[in-house]
């Protein structure tokens, strides 16, 4: 059974500090990572991809990935009240179904 | 634009109703997805369709019957359903099928079965 594990959290930090969330994976062969927002009530919006072992910025965003340890991380600089949502770390299995597994979610809640 | 439509927003349907669910997007994806998620989980996959194809079929019950009418177009038709299948139904699209596409949500559909 490949699986994809997240904190369920929530994790608390203050406007203003970097959020630290994190995903492991069952799969070693896994080529493709995504990170996805939902808030409550909504639907879930694509906030990163990354595919390749590194670092990936896009504005406050930054995606980790270490294909060797399994795991991908999502970094969110500034945070802000409005970042409070529930984070979905998604992974594409290449081997088998060619469809995304998700996390649970980690819910996020920035302190103003 | 990255959008994916879905209507309607709200459906409220009785066990022997019939119903469908419609999705669309004008991205050029050929790949188009149903999700089912109740509250506080993440999505489950329900169908897939690559190229106006049905591929994968999660083990849905029969009473949920996707079509696919054409790139476009996704609907999800809805018979004698119960009511703990009460859920947010979210449909997506990706450009293709490839394991490295990334997948975009429509709003979703919360239908609420009586």
């Amino acid at each position: 059974q490949k699986e994809v594990e997240q904190n369920s959290g929530p994790l608390s930090v203050p406007e203003g500090a970097i959020a630290s969330l994190n995903c492991t994976y069952s799969d070693r062969g896994s080529q493709s990572f995504f990170w996805y927002r939902q808030y409550s009530g909504k639907s879930p919006e694509l906030i990163m991809f990354i595919y390749s072992n590194g670092d990936k910025e896009d504005g406050r965003f930054t995606a980790q990935l270490n294909k060797a340890s399994q795991y991908v991380s999502l970094l969110i600089r500034d945070s802000q009240p409005s970042d409070s949502a529930t984070y979905l770390c998604a992974v594409n299995f290449y081997t088998g179904r060619r469809a995304l597994t998700f996390g649970s979610g980690t819910r996020l809640q920035v302190q103003p | 634009d990255t959008e994916v439509t879905q209507t309607p927003k709200h459906l409220v349907m009785g066990m022997t109703n019939k119903k469908s669910l419609k999705c669309e997007q004008h991205m050029g994806h050929r790949a188009m997805y149903w999700y089912k998620q109740k509250a506080k989980k993440p999505p489950e996959l329900m169908f897939v369709y690559s190229y106006e194809k049905l591929s994968i079929n999660e083990s849905v019950p029969s009473r949920f019957s996707p079509e696919c009418p054409n790139s476009s177009l996704l609907n999800l038709h809805l018979h004698a359903l119960q009511p703990e299948d009460s859920a947010l139904y979210l449909c997506a699209s990706s450009p293709s099928d490839s394991p490295l596409a990334e997948q975009y949500f429509g709003p979703g559909t919360r239908l609420t079965v009586t």
